[in-house]
């Protein structure tokens, strides 16, 4: 069954710096493009980041040099690095994954969601 | 960065046809895939391509594109598909956006 697992959310204060992990189980995360996928508390989904199977990596104007995604091979699993925390950064993250062939691309499937809290 | 426009909100009644649009310019040259989320759940997805449904997605669901517009179509709405309906595509700068949300009401 093809399934994935967050982990690492939390209470964390402002400035503070948090690690998600995804971890992927019936596919292998390295050969597939992973992205992570947030939604504030009441409000829509907002795409994050993106991961390559080529290890190209993307990130929203919102996080951009404050998260970093990445994978580790041999674990199967995805991360998520955020750094310089903010209060409006709290959110459920998803990780999914996505299938991409142009000019086609879809996200399946989700993990069950994260909460991350910023505030002091 | 792109952007993807949906309505806010939609109703419809129970067993009639409802159409779930997303505006964008990346639509003129990726397609649009559907996610339907309820209540305390993680997002589905229910049609991609230019028109394929996951296995276990009702056949009443369809999705289909013309120009900047994608649109997600349901045909006989049931009362279990009062849910949250998002859009997402790509674009040439490596975005993925999704639209704002579409909430359906079945009345």
């Amino acid at each position: 069954e093809v399934q994935l697992v967050e982990s690492g959310g939390g209470l964390i204060q402002p400035g503070g710096s948090l690690r998600l992990s995804c971890a992927a189980s019936g596919f292998t995360v390295s050969s597939n493009y992973m992205s992570w996928v947030r939604q504030a508390p009441g409000k829509g989904l907002e795409w994050v980041s993106v991961i390559y199977s080529g290890g190209s990596t993307y990130y929203a104007d919102s996080v951009k040099g404050r998260f970093t995604i990445s994978r580790d091979n041999s674990k199967n699993t995805l991360y998520l690095q955020m750094n310089s925390l903010r209060a409006e950064d709290t959110a459920v993250y998803y990780c999914a994954r996505e299938i991409a062939a142009a000019p086609y691309n879809w996200f399946d499937p989700w993990g069950q969601g994260t909460l991350v809290t910023v505030s002091s | 960065s792109s952007e993807l426009t949906q309505d806010p909100a939609v109703s419809v009644a129970l067993g009639q046809t409802v159409r779930i649009t997303c505006q964008g310019d990346s639509l003129r040259s990726y397609y649009a895939s559907w996610y339907q989320q309820k209540p305390g759940q993680a997002p589905v997805l229910v049609i991609y391509g230019k028109n394929n449904r996951p296995s276990g997605i009702p056949d009443r669901f369809s999705g289909s594109s013309s120009g900047n517009t994608a649109s997600l179509t349901i045909t006989g709405a049931q009362a279990e598909d009062e849910a949250d309906y998002y859009c997402n595509s790509r674009d040439s700068s490596g975005n993925h956006p999704f639209g704002g949300g579409t909430k359906l009401t079945v009345l």
